[in-house]
């Protein structure tokens, strides 16, 4: 069975930097292309991160709302991705769910981000 | 950016009803489309991949069709499990999700 856990959401100042965990299992995650979603009532959904296999040289995409303020990487030995947010704004503020596959063909349950002072 | 509007924006239907779900890109999207479903509470599911391939374990009552910027998920005899919010997703340039349609039972 396929399962992915997101971890690390909480509030966080304006300015602050958080770092989301997403483990996984029961799939072969060394080849899965990974990815960050995330949700809010305001924006909706928003694709923001991918990040491919080592074959790719782990090659990664950001959406433009998050460039060059979030990261994403990943650990084959531990099945996990990260997403590294740094500089948060109040408008990142989300729901943020991870995803497996090209077509996000697997979803975590989410983890809430709340970004205000 | 590619915009993807949903229509209706809400939609109430009745049990074993034959229920359409549009979806309109802004520019041709080549088919790179999907659709989910995301009920109360949960985190969405993927339905159908490249516009009309079922997802592994989704009822054959829900379908996919379009092509260019025309899309539609259709469900054959809706039942009272399928009441969610449907998104589209296109892939083509840039990944981009529709506003959903949320789908209500009459």
């Amino acid at each position: 069975e396929v399962q992915l856990m997101e971890t690390g959401g909480g509030l966080v100042q304006p300015g602050k930097s958080l770092k989301l965990t997403c483990a996984t299992s029961g799939f072969t995650f060394s080849t899965a292309w990974m990815n960050w979603v995330r949700q809010s009532p305001e924006k909706g959904l928003e694709w923001i991160a991918r990040i491919k296999p080592k074959s790719t040289n782990y090659a990664t995409e950001y959406a433009e709302s998050v460039k060059g303020r979030f990261t994403i990487s990943r650990d084959d030995s531990k099945s996990s991705i990260y997403l590294q947010m740094n500089s948060l704004k109040e408008e990142d503020t989300a729901t943020y769910y991870c995803t497996m596959g090209y077509n996000n063909y697997y979803w975590g349950q989410g983890v809430m981000v709340t970004v205000s002072s | 950016d590619i915009q993807m509007t949903q229509s209706p924006p809400v939609l109430s239907a009745s049990v074993g009803d034959r229920v359409t779900l549009s979806c309109k890109a802004s520019q041709n999207i080549n088919k790179n489309l999907d659709w989910y479903q995301q009920k109360h509470g949960e985190a969405p599911k993927l339905l159908i991949y490249y516009t009309n391939n079922l997802q592994t374990g989704i009822p054959s009552r829900f379908s996919g069709s379009g092509s260019g910027t025309d899309y539609t998920l259709t469900i054959s005899s809706l039942q009272p499990e399928d009441v969610a919010t449907y998104y589209c997703y296109q892939y083509n340039s840039g990944y981009t999700f529709g506003a959903g349609t949320k789908l209500e039972l009459k």
